[in-house]
């Protein structure tokens, strides 16, 4: 399978900011990179599949790019409800999660 | 409107199995592309697949649990148990069923269950 190392685990920030989340694949996985949203008592939520594919009903200030083994969130403009902890996850090789990156507020 | 919804027991003693339910509306899970997946999440917050199964019947599991995993699916009930057995503490976790997006090329979680919190002790 294939392991995803994201960064930073955590990072603060003020709303409006940019902000930027990696996640590295162990090995090469095309575009079978997908990002959630998790916030506190609830479940994921899909933001971003095949690495740049926008879900449905999901805010344009959230975007994804990437190929191969390195991949990229961004939130263009931090709004109060993007505080949450996001998470990538490949399907190329096996099914797995890289370890979650915090949002919190500056 | 897809909706799906885990059940099952809180509390489990060590060795013994666990069956978890998932039942969802609003879709079948014969129609191509799609499937429903059993994703757990430790107390510390980390995700981690557990067993998919796909529209066509194909199953795949997480090899790290090795035969510890099975799913049943009964889709004229809507349902897609899961069973895990000899149970550990280190098994504590939320346990979400969930839709796979329809696609023939990703598999990405777009609907979730509430999740059921599922404690391993004696």
């Amino acid at each position: 399978d294939a392991q995803l190392t994201q960064s930073p685990s955590s990072l603060s920030a003020s709303l409006g900011d940019k902000v930027t989340i990696t996640c590295r694949a162990s090995q090469r996985i095309s575009n079978y990179l997908h990002w959630y949203q998790q916030k506190p008592g609830k479940a994921p939520n899909l933001l971003i599949y095949g690495a740049s594919n926008l879900q449905s009903g999901v805010p344009s200030r959230f975007s994804g790019s990437g190929s191969g083994t390195d991949f990229t969130l961004t939130i263009s403009s931090l709004q109060p409800e993007d505080f949450a902890i996001y998470y990538c996850q490949q399907s190329f090789a096996g099914l797995t999660f890289g370890g979650g990156t915090m949002v919190e507020i500056k | 409107q897809i909706t799906l919804m885990e059940s099952g027991p809180t509390l489990v003693k060590p060795t013994q199995t666990l069956t978890l339910t998932c039942t969802f509306s609003g879709f079948s899970l014969t129609t191509s592309g799609v499937g429903v997946g059993w994703i757990r999440q430790s107390p510390e917050k980390a995700l981690e697949w557990l067993a998919l199964v796909y529209w066509n019947g194909d199953e795949r599991y997480n090899p790290s649990l090795g035969s510890r995993v099975a799913l049943t699916t009964d889709t004229f009930k809507n349902q897609v148990v899961l069973t895990v057995t000899n149970l550990d503490p280190e098994d504590t976790a939320t346990y979400y069923c969930a839709h796979r997006r329809r696609s023939d090329k990703w598999s990405a979680f777009d609907y979730w269950g509430q999740g059921a919190l599922v404690i391993v002790s004696s």
